[in-house]
C-alpha cells in the first residue's frame, strides 16, 4: 500500500539552506510533489518532480528523487522567515483514478 | 486563478449536531476531495468525487457523508457530531489530464470544534 513518511519538525537559521526528507513505498509512483501550507491556510503546490528524473532545480528549491531509495528531499536555498510553513510531500499513483497519498508534514521553523 | 472556498473558517458545534460544510470551485474541475487534518497524522482523505453525483470512500469516512448534486460545489456532513470530529476540514480540487501533474487546489480551511 501507499505509505509517505516525513520527519515532524525542522528548525534552520535564516540565511542557512533547509533540506527536508520524505520517504514513500510504493515503487510505481508516477509523479511526486512537495507542498506547502502557510498558518492559517490550505495547501498550495510548491514543485513537483517526474518520477524518472533525478532533480528538478526551480528558483532557491531543489528536489532530489532517489528512486531505488524510494527517497525524496526538498532544499530550500538562503531559507528566509517567510519560508516558515508546514510542508508536505505526496506521491500519485499510475493507473484508474489519480490518488494523491500525503505525508503528515515537517513544520519548518526558520530562525532570524 | 483557481479559486476554492469553504462556507466558513471556523464553526463550533455541540455533540449531536448535524453540520454540514460546504465547498466552491470555480474551475470546473471534475474531481473534489474533503480532508481532515490533525497534528501528527496529516492529511486524510475523507470523501472525493470524481463527477456529479459520483462519491468515492476514501481513508476514513466512517461518520461523515458527501453530496456532490452540481459540479462546483462538494458538501461534508456530519450526520451527528462527535467531540473526536474537532478537526481542520480541507477541501480540495483538481482536474484530470492524462499524462500531466495532478495538482490538487486547496480552500483554506475550516476549523471544526464539536462540543
Amino acid at each position: 500500500g501507499e505509505d509517505v513518511e516525513q520527519s515532524l519538525f525542522l528548525s534552520v537559521r535564516e540565511g542557512d539552506s533547509s533540506v527536508i526528507n520524505c520517504t514513500y513505498t510504493d515503487s510505481s509512483s508516477t509523479y511526486l510533489y512537495w507542498y506547502k501550507q502557510e498558518p492559517g491556510a490550505g495547501l498550495q503546490l510548491l514543485t513537483y518532480i517526474f518520477s524518472n528524473m533525478d532533480m528538478k532545480q526551480d528558483q532557491r528549491l531543489t528536489v532530489l528523487l532517489n528512486k531505488k531509495d524510494k527517497h525524496l528531499s526538498l532544499r530550500i536555498a538562503d531559507t528566509q522567515t517567510g519560508d516558515s510553513a508546514i510542508y508536505f510531500c505526496a506521491e500519485t499513483i499510475s493507473g484508474g483514478y489519480q490518488k494523491v497519498t500525503f505525508g503528515i508534514g515537517t513544520k519548518l521553523q526558520v530562525i532570524p | 486563478d483557481v479559486k476554492v472556498t469553504q462556507s466558513s473558517r471556523y464553526l463550533v458545534k455541540r455533540t449531536g449536531e448535524k453540520v454540514f460544510l460546504e465547498c466552491v470551485q470555480d474551475m470546473d474541475h471534475e474531481n473534489m476531495f474533503w480532508y481532515r487534518q490533525d497534528p501528527g497524522l496529516g492529511l486524510r482523505l475523507i470523501y472525493f468525487s470524481y463527477d456529479v453525483k459520483m462519491k468515492e470512500k476514501g481513508d476514513i469516512p466512517e461518520g461523515y457523508s458527501v453530496s456532490r448534486e452540481k459540479k462546483e460545489r462538494f458538501s461534508l456532513i456530519l450526520e451527528s457530531a462527535s467531540t473526536n470530529q474537532t478537526s481542520m476540514y480541507l477541501c480540495a480540487s483538481s482536474s484530470p489530464t492524462s499524462g500531466a501533474i495532478d495538482t490538487q487546489y486547496f480552500g483554506p480551511g475550516t476549523r471544526l470544534t464539536v462540543l
